[in-house]
């Protein structure tokens, strides 16, 4: 069980948004930031959002983050076929003093 | 650009010692720390430690009594030690350039270059 909690899978339509929650407590998300990550099948990971909202240079407006109390966020807006990957998020963790991942989101575009 | 390449066995018999090799190039030792993150078949990502090249490495204490990392600044590369290893170690094993900051209160850490991955095997 992964100590970030993720939904499992999330679809939408090309062009349409949609959002991927990232669940933890006080020792992690509710102290420390978040970053997002997209595995495309086959493929490292790669990062999209740091320090709850920053995207890194190359990474589309589409993208974005957010932190609320012990949540975290990725919104992912227009759609397309290529956004189709599993996505991760992962903060640091006090009380383990560990960096934690989220069991992983895979989205689909229908 | 930033690359990093792991190498090292893909095949690796239960109870003997894993040995990986980042070889890291476009990027400064002394502006980056360096992690090892690994994936397990069909799951997710798991946080193996992290290291600066001026030494004193954090590691998952899940792993910790297992673990070892080290940093050649001369060859630009950055190995990880797995000892008594089993078929739960089999995995893809990522080595990743790593951000991190800490405001006193808050601690970021992000991975933000990743290698390609190697699939080590655990089997006999």
């Amino acid at each position: 069980q992964s100590v970030l909690t993720q939904p499992p899978s999330v679809s939408a339509a090309p062009g349409q948004k949609v959002a991927i929650s990232c669940s933890g407590n006080s020792s992690n998300i509710g102290k420390h930031y978040v970053s997002w990550y997209q595995q495309l099948p086959g493929t490292a990971p790669k990062l999209h959002i740091y320090e709850n909202y920053k995207r890194p240079s190359g990474i589309p407006g589409r993208f974005s983050g957010s932190k609320s109390g012990t949540s975290a966020t990725l919104g992912v807006t227009g759609l397309q076929t290529g956004d189709e990957a599993e996505y991760y998020c992962v903060s640091w963790d006090s009380s383990l003093s560990a960096a934690v991942f989220g069991g992983g989101t895979k989205l689909t575009v229908l | 650009q930033v690359q990093l390449q792991e190498s090292g066995p893909g095949l690796v018999r239960p109870s003997e010692t894993l040995t990986l090799t980042c070889t890291v190039s476009g990027v400064s030792f002394s502006i980056t720390y360096l992690s090892w993150v690994r994936q397990l078949p069909g799951k997710g990502l798991e946080w193996i430690g992290y290291m600066y090249y001026t030494g004193n490495p954090t590691y998952n204490p899940s792993l910790k009594s297992r673990v070892t990392l080290s940093i050649d600044t001369s060859e630009s590369q950055f190995s990880l030690k797995l000892n008594s290893v089993t078929a739960a170690d089999t995995a893809v094993y990522y080595c990743a350039t790593t951000g991190l900051s800490s405001t006193g209160y808050s601690t970021d850490i992000s991975f933000n270059h990743w290698g390609q991955g190697l699939l080590v095997a655990v089997s006999s």
